[in-house]
């Protein structure tokens, strides 16, 4: 079992469709989680950052964190053909290690 | 101001062959990280190099080597090339290990 278990879709949603991105994790140690997005042949970007448990709102997006179910969650508003892309969670803070530890990525295709 | 910045774009290589990746980090950052990801996966970490000398690894064997320079950028190193070393290799920096990592746009290596 992978520490860090991602569907790699695809998720195909209309514009303007809430969406839903989820990672389930085995090491209760992580207690930072990060989503990333990542265009094809790019770079992953840092989309949000959460401390331990709890909800954090930045724009259109909604990152949830349940420790005690150890659950993570991505909420996308009012989706847009721009947000097509893989979105990767990744969490860290073990023994004192700052690396992440990635997901496989979710592909989202949000069609006009 | 340039974000970090990696060369080649991408290059096919027979097995046994070796490679060298370059990575210029963002300006003001210290700390340069390696990661592999295979097509359909999430980065995999291989080591971090921070004021010259490496300071974590990761799960990658003997045949992944680096060096980081006195102006911060860094090479990956990776001999007798295997076709499971077939990957997008991203270079991330940071000012410190703790610190947000901003990752390059990869180097696509192609193993025959």
């Amino acid at each position: 079992q992978k520490e860090v278990e991602q569907d790699p879709g695809p998720l195909s949603v209309p514009e303007g469709a809430i969406v839903s991105l989820n990672c389930t994790y085995s090491n209760s140690a992580f207690q930072y989680f990060m989503w990333y997005r990542q265009y094809s042949r790019k770079g992953p970007e840092l989309l949000m950052y959460t401390y331990s448990s709890g909800n954090k709102e930045d724009g259109r997006f909604t990152a949830q964190v349940d420790k005690s179910s150890k659950y993570i969650s991505l909420f996308i508003r009012d989706s847009q053909p721009s947000d097509s892309a893989t979105y990767l969670c990744a969490m860290t803070g073990t023994g004192g290690s700052y690396i992440p530890t990635f997901g496989r990525g979710t592909s989202l295709i949000v069609h006009p | 101001d340039a974000g970090v910045t990696q060369s080649p774009t991408h290059l096919i290589k027979t097995r046994g062959q070796q490679v060298t990746l370059r990575c210029s980090p963002k300006s003001g950052h210290d700390t340069v990280s390696w990661y592999q990801q295979a097509l359909g996966q999430g980065p995999q970490f291989i080591f971090q190099y921070y004021e010259e000398e490496e300071r974590q690894r990761g799960n990658f064997p003997d045949r992944f080597s680096g060096h980081q320079f006195p102006n911060y950028s860094s090479e990956l190193n990776v001999n007798a090339l295997l076709l499971g070393d077939s990957a997008l290799y991203l270079c991330a920096s940071s000012l410190g290990g703790e610190g947000e990592q901003f990752f390059g746009p990869g180097t696509r290596l192609t193993v025959l």
